[in-house]
């Protein structure tokens, strides 16, 4: 069964670097997400991307992120310069455009990144 | 705005049902999801419901919807260790552009004990 995959699983960083998260979704889907959990809070929402542009983001996705879709497969989530505030596991999704089942979105696994 | 509320923790015996509740504030939601979480791992779809249905199953699971009252419940009969897991409600407005955002609750640990 397809699905979405993420790397890295964890990432350490220190306070002001970049980092990127990849994501490779379902081949076949159009429409790809990004949202993430602090620990002990709710899953929220952070951008969604298709025909390589954003469509929404959320107030939390300031000038610091950035989306991009590189090549065929890959969907990232840069963050230019990061803040301990930024900890938290990020999950990428995927979903297509036709039929309520092919809308549904599916998620990685999550990159848990650590902000120190 | 948009909000959607889940009780935090439920407890119950192997063996017995299992009713995860959830409430939401949107009033033009779509469709609702159910997501499991187990430990360490990502967001696993289990079931979703169309706003014009009232009910579905699918083998252990049962959801019913009261659009009415924007409550919606997610039923595991005969419940079983491997169940234990976070389960969050997630609710989604409707997919103009073809996208769209979820919104969802805080989750519900479910423990399930011998």
């Amino acid at each position: 069964e397809p699905e979405v995959t993420q790397t890295p699983s964890h990432q350490v960083t220190q306070m002001g670097q970049e980092v990127i998260l990849r994501c490779v979704p379902i081949s076949n889907h159009l429409y790809f997400y990004w949202y993430r959990q602090i620990l002990g809070q709710k899953v929220e929402f952070l951008v969604s991307f298709y025909n390589n542009e954003i469509s929404e983001k959320s107030e939390i996705f300031d000038d610091q992120f950035s989306v991009e879709r590189p090549d065929g497969s890959n969907f990232t989530l840069k963050i230019r310069s990061t803040k301990l505030e930024d900890s938290a596991m990020y999950f990428c999704a995927s979903s297509g455009i036709r039929g309520g089942a092919a809308k549904t979105q599916y998620f990685g696994p999550g990159t848990r990144l650590l902000v120190l | 705005g948009e909000d959607v509320e889940q009780s935090l923790f439920l407890s119950v015996r192997e063996g017995d049902s299992s009713v995860i509740n959830c409430t939401y504030t949107d009033s033009s939601s779509t469709y609702l999801y159910w997501y499991k979480q187990e430990p360490g791992a990502g967001l696993q779809l289990l079931t979703y419901i169309f706003s014009n249905m009232d009910m579905k199953q699918d083998q252990r699971l049962t959801v019913l919807l009261n659009k009415k009252d924007k409550h919606l419940s997610l039923r595991i009969a005969d419940t079983q260790t491997g169940d234990s897991a976070i389960y969050f409600c997630a609710e989604t407005t409707s997919f103009s552009g073809g996208y769209n955002k979820l919104i969802f609750g805080a989750g519900t640990r479910l423990a399930v004990h011998p």
